[in-house]
């Protein structure tokens, strides 16, 4: 299986701060990485798709970069509604694998 | 507009089977897509349990192939999960989503399966 791994497991935030989270795989994926929104007693919802791709509707101040091992994801600047765990996925091998979130709380 | 919705027993016995169905609607099934399930266990991440395409054709997590039977149903839109032999360690919230591509853009709202005698 590939492994991939975020960090920081959890950062506290004010809004209008930058958040950056970052996702690495335990092998190269391409662009095949994404991102991942969930809030409490919520379902995951799409936020980052190959890597960089935004998905329709989310605000442009989400945004994903990174290739082959090395992955993160910005919001430029954070949003009340923003406050949730992220979770990045890769889809380049046939078992799709998460990382194990980050949770950005209100500081 | 995309729509899924889980439906199934939320307790379930030990070793008994779980059965989950997923009713998809604003899609047809017969379009295309693979369809998925994912669970959540409570507190913990996310865990892919497999695909069935609309052909019926499946892709099973090696973890869970042993337990895992996917079905879909074009007839009535809608796929199933069912896991035997569970147990508590199988207590999470499953989730049906679709899997367009190399990403699942819509997901149901999930529903928490507790195992527990």
């Amino acid at each position: 299986d590939i492994q991939m791994t975020q960090s920081p497991s959890s950062l506290s935030a004010s809004v209008g701060d930058r958040v950056t989270i970052t996702c690495r795989a335990s092998q190269s994926i391409s662009i095949y990485l994404n991102w991942y929104q969930q809030k409490t007693g919520k379902a995951p919802k799409l936020l980052i798709y190959t890597a960089s791709s935004l998905q329709s509707g989310v605000p442009s101040r989400f945004s994903g970069s990174g290739s082959g091992t090395d992955f993160t994801l910005t919001i430029s600047r954070l949003q009340p509604e923003d406050f949730a765990t992220y979770y990045c996925q890769q889809s380049y091998s046939t078992l799709w694998t998460f990382g194990q979130g980050t949770k950005v709380e209100i500081k | 507009q995309v729509q899924l919705q889980e439906s199934g027993p939320g307790l379930v016995k030990p070793s008994e089977t779980l059965s989950l169905t997923c009713a998809v609607s604003g899609y047809s099934i017969s379009s295309g897509s693979y369809w998925g399930w994912i669970r959540q266990p409570p507190g913990k991440g996310l865990e892919w349990i497999g695909n069935i395409y609309h052909s019926g054709s499946t892709y099973y997590n090696p973890s869970l192939k042993s337990r895992v039977t996917m079905s879909v149903d074009t007839s009535k839109n809608q796929f199933s999960l069912k896991l035997s032999s569970v147990t508590a360690a199988d207590t999470a919230v499953y989730y049906c989503a679709r899997r367009l591509g190399d990403y699942a853009d819509y997901w149901g709202q999930g529903t928490l399966v507790t195992v527990s005698s």
